[in-house]
């Protein structure tokens, strides 16, 4: 599995659009790149998906360089209710394993009024 | 929109005890997972389950614990001997199938505090 790398913490403010960036240099050829959310004393909750290029549905986006090294979760116009922790997870969805999840310590959001 | 639910959603026993964690999955998902939470850690996969059997484990989930479906909807997670290291939020989540959509469904989980 490849091991992914997210600022700590970030804080912002409401209507701002916030992008955290994930480094993930050991993303192997099938590894699909997957956001989490998670509100405290809440269980994680699927954002958005992808492979290369860019995705979006109608939470956030999600942008991936041509090197597939990195890639940004943009959430836009935020609200106080985005404050949460976000996961960055990378992992081969067709391995024929029951799929996993590896969490790694994630990105505090702060949305401040 | 169908939910996994999770029962009870807050757990207090002493140590030495057996608990059981109870899940009801999404009904037409096939693959079911527990994870825990350690109070500021990270999110940790326990094990996965499939076609009735454990389909991967991780190092946290030796002998004490065990899971079982008993019937077609409830999936339980059951510790034994419980230590006060055990004392997390526990999560199941469920998937649709390798075919049927990534994203994997988390419960509200349940709050085990072991005294």
């Amino acid at each position: 599995l490849a091991k992914t790398t997210q600022p700590i913490s970030m804080d912002s403010y409401e209507g701002q659009e916030v992008n955290i960036t994930c480094s993930h240099n050991n993303i192997a050829t099938n590894d699909y790149i997957t956001w989490y959310q998670q509100f405290p004393s809440q269980g994680p909750r699927f954002i958005i998906q992808g492979y290369k290029t860019k995705v979006t549905n109608e939470v956030a986006s999600l942008f991936i360089p041509a090197d597939r090294k990195s890639s940004t979760l943009s959430l836009p116009r935020v609200s106080l209710s985005d404050t949460a922790v976000y996961y960055c997870l990378v992992g081969d969805l067709d391995s024929g394993s029951a799929r996993q999840l590896t969490f790694g310590s994630g990105t505090q959001l702060t949305v401040l009024p | 929109e169908p939910e996994v639910t999770q029962t009870p959603s807050h757990q207090v026993t002493q140590m030495g005890q057996e608990v059981i964690l109870r899940c009801v999955p999404i009904s037409n998902h096939l693959y079911f997972y527990w994870y825990r939470q350690i109070l500021g850690q990270k999110v940790e996969f326990l094990v996965s389950f499939y076609n009735n059997e454990i389909s991967e484990k991780s190092e946290i989930f030796d002998d004490q614990f065990s899971v079982e479906r008993p019937d077609g909807s409830n999936f339980t997670l059951k510790i034994r001997s419980t230590k006060l290291e055990d004392s997390a939020m526990y999560f199941c989540a469920s998937l649709p199938g390798l075919a049927g959509g990534n994203e994997q469904f988390f419960g509200p989980g349940t709050r085990l505090t072991v005294l």
